[in-house]
Formats: C-alpha cells, sequence, structure tokens
C-alpha cells in the first residue's frame, strides 16, 4: 500500500538554528500537508500546499515557517529559526482526491523536532 | 471556534473487554467526523468517519454514531485485542474545508 515517507524521524536541534524537515507524499497525490502535534496536546493543522502554492494556513504558520516542493517529489517545511516550543511531532500527509474529501487523507508517520 | 474533546488516557483494558472512548465536538454547520489511529511507529490511519447525523462509521470491529443531538462520536468496540493498543483521534472537518481538527489522541492498551 502506498505510504507517506518522512525523514527523519526524530531530529534534535538548538534553539536558533534553521531545521528541514522532509516528507515524500504518494506519488499521484496532489494535496499536501502539515500537522503538529505539541506533547500531550492537539494535533494542530499548519498548513495545506497545492499546485505548488500555499492553499490555507493557521495562525500557528508565521513567517519563521515555509513549505517547499522543490523537486516534485519531496514536500518540505522548514523552520527558520527554531524555537523552545517549536518542539513537536510533525506530521506530513497527502491526498488524491478533490476537497472536502478529507477522509482521502494519508498521514506520514511523523518526524519529532526537539528544540535545546 | 470548532474544537473536539475526547478522554484522557490512558485506557487500560484486558482482551476481550468492551472499549468506549468518548468524544464530543463543537462546530457550527454538519461537519464531518472521523476516528484516527495511530499504532507504534506509524502514521496516521482512518479508522472509520461519518459525514451525517445518525450515521455509523464502522471498521474492524470499531463502530461510532454520529449523534447531533448530544454532538458525540464516541467510539466502542464490543471485545478488544491486544493488537489494538494504539492511540486514537477523534477529528472533524467541517464542509468546504480541507483541514482537520483533532482531539488530543486517547490511548490504548490492552494486556493480555
Amino acid at each position: 500500500e502506498p505510504e507517506v515517507t518522512q525523514t527523519p524521524s526524530h531530529q534534535v536541534t538548538q534553539m536558533g538554528q534553521e531545521v528541514i524537515l522532509r516528507c515524500v507524499p504518494i506519488s499521484n497525490h496532489l494535496y499536501f500537508y502539515w500537522y503538529r502535534q505539541i506533547l500531550g496536546q492537539k494535533v494542530e493543522f499548519l498548513v495545506s500546499f497545492y499546485n505548488n502554492e500555499i492553499s490555507e494556513k493557521s495562525e500557528i504558520f508565521d513567517d519563521q515557517f515555509s513549505v517547499e516542493r522543490p523537486d516534485g517529489s519531496n514536500f518540505t517545511l522548514k523552520i527558520r529559526s527554531t524555537k523552545l516550543e517549536d518542539s513537536a511531532m510533525y506530521f506530513c500527509a497527502s491526498k488524491g482526491g478533490l476537497p472536502p474529501t478529507n477522509y482521502g487523507y494519508t498521514f506520514g508517520s511523523g518526524t519529532r523536532l526537539t528544540v535545546v | 471556534g470548532n474544537s473536539v474533546t475526547q478522554m484522557e488516557g490512558p485506557v487500560t483494558l484486558s482482551e476481550e473487554a468492551f472499549l468506549t472512548i468518548n468524544c464530543t465536538y463543537t462546530a457550527t454547520g454538519y461537519p464531518s467526523l472521523f476516528w484516527y489511529v495511530q499504532y507504534p511507529g506509524e502514521g496516521l490511519q482512518l479508522l472509520l468517519k461519518a459525514t451525517k447525523a445518525d450515521d455509523k462509521g464502522s471498521n474492524k470491529g470499531f463502530e461510532a454514531t454520529y449523534r447531533k443531538e448530544t454532538t458525540s462520536f464516541h467510539l466502542e468496540k464490543g471485545s478488544v485485542q491486544v493488537s489494538d493498543s494504539a492511540v486514537y483521534f477523534c477529528a472533524l472537518s467541517d464542509r468546504g474545508t480541507d483541514k482537520l481538527i483533532f482531539g488530543t489522541g486517547t490511548r490504548l492498551q490492552v494486556f493480555p
């Protein structure tokens, strides 16, 4: 069964450093997403991406965050200058169908980001 | 705004016990409701869904009924197995939007 692959599974970075989280969505999917879960809190929507541009973003997704699909297969989330409160599990997801078929999401297994 | 509230875990059960994980929601309009499951080391997987009031979603012995009058979508299973040990997330999405709103997740631990 097709999978969404995220790397690395765990990343430790120093406060103030830039970090790039990588995702390989399912190859024929067109819609891409990042969610995150701070330990003990809810899974939160960060951003959705379609046709090489952001289609929706949350209040969390400020100027420190950016997304890119640089080569047609990878989908990356960059945090420019990490803060302690960015420590969380970050989930990538992709979907093939048109909104609002949200049951078509496929999630990756997540990258745990620890900012020290 | 829209939100989802789940019972806190962990929920610890013996094999073959009855499972209920409570989920209530707040939303404008008529959201679609979902249960996702995350097994250790894996991604979030859709377990079941319901798109309108009184719909019952079911999969792998799990069931949940969309109750508009109580704004609830409780997850149930009649007889749990050790292999059901995982984290379960309740979620909703509003019509016409592309994002999911999740609860905090409930860890289920089933012992032989």
